[in-house]
């Protein structure tokens, strides 16, 4: 079954840039998703279809995908992103989702 | 703007089958072409995607629970709603229902959740 690696955990300063990376076989073939889980919270669509952004998620927030890794951009971190970021793609080959497995970001 | 509450016991005992439905507002669940899931997340763990449901009945389900899986749709309700049987403590969690979102691409159709329900805790427990 198809699986996808985040690292536990990202540490960076406010004002400063994190990247989060969601690593996959050959998942610059697929379509990936991010998330954003505050606690007590549900999670919010961030980034969708590699890259795009919903209405209302700053520009701050930015994605790629290529080759063996895709990445979530997160430029001027600010305090309130500290939150839990989770990548999703569909695996058609079994025909169900896939989650990495969360990364917590923390804002130093 | 749509928004989805689920709701159902939040404690079941050993055994029992849990129940969850998600009440869909703010617009018709057959409108579009959307499928509705089921996600669950344990306690300081991530996220589990438990299965789908389109508006016609087809579904689509997780193969780790698939023999305890039973979603559902009630169109003239605006609801889904999950069944899980033979539940354990394992199957402590907070039970998200989402909107799957559908692009057709190169070679697949993609899919993502926007929006989800606030969340519900089902505790198994006797």
């Amino acid at each position: 079954s198809y699986v996808l690696t985040q690292p536990p955990s990202v540490s960076v300063a406010p004002g400063q840039t994190a990247r989060i990376t969601c690593g996959g076989n050959n998942i610059g073939s697929k379509s990936v998703h991010w998330y954003q889980q505050k606690p007590g919270q549900a999670p919010v669509l961030v980034v969708y279809d590699d890259s795009d952004r919903p209405s209302g998620i700053p520009e701050r927030f930015s994605g790629s995908n290529s080759g063996n890794t895709a990445t979530l951009t997160i430029s001027r971190v600010e305090a309130g992103d500290e939150a839990d970021y989770y990548c999703q793609v569909w695996d058609s080959s079994s025909d169900r989702v896939v989650f990495g497995g969360g990364t917590k970001l923390t804002v130093l | 703007q749509v928004q989805l509450q689920e709701s159902g016991p939040g404690l079941v005992k050993p055994s029992q089958t849990l129940s969850l439905t998600c009440t869909v507002s703010g617009g018709s669940i057959s409108s579009g072409s959307y499928y509705w899931s089921w996600i669950r997340q344990p306690a300081g763990k991530g996220l589990e995607w438990i299965g789908r449901i389109y508006t016609s009945g087809s579904t689509n389900y997780n193969p780790s629970l698939k023999s305890r899986v039973t979603i559902s749709v009630d169109t003239s309700k605006n609801q889904f709603s999950l069944k899980l049987s033979s539940v354990t403590a394992a199957d402590t969690a907070v039970y998200y229902c989402a909107r799957d979102v559908q692009k057709k691409g190169s070679s697949s159709w993609y899919y993502w959740f926007d929006p989800w329900g606030q969340g519900t805790l089902v505790t198994v427990s006797s």
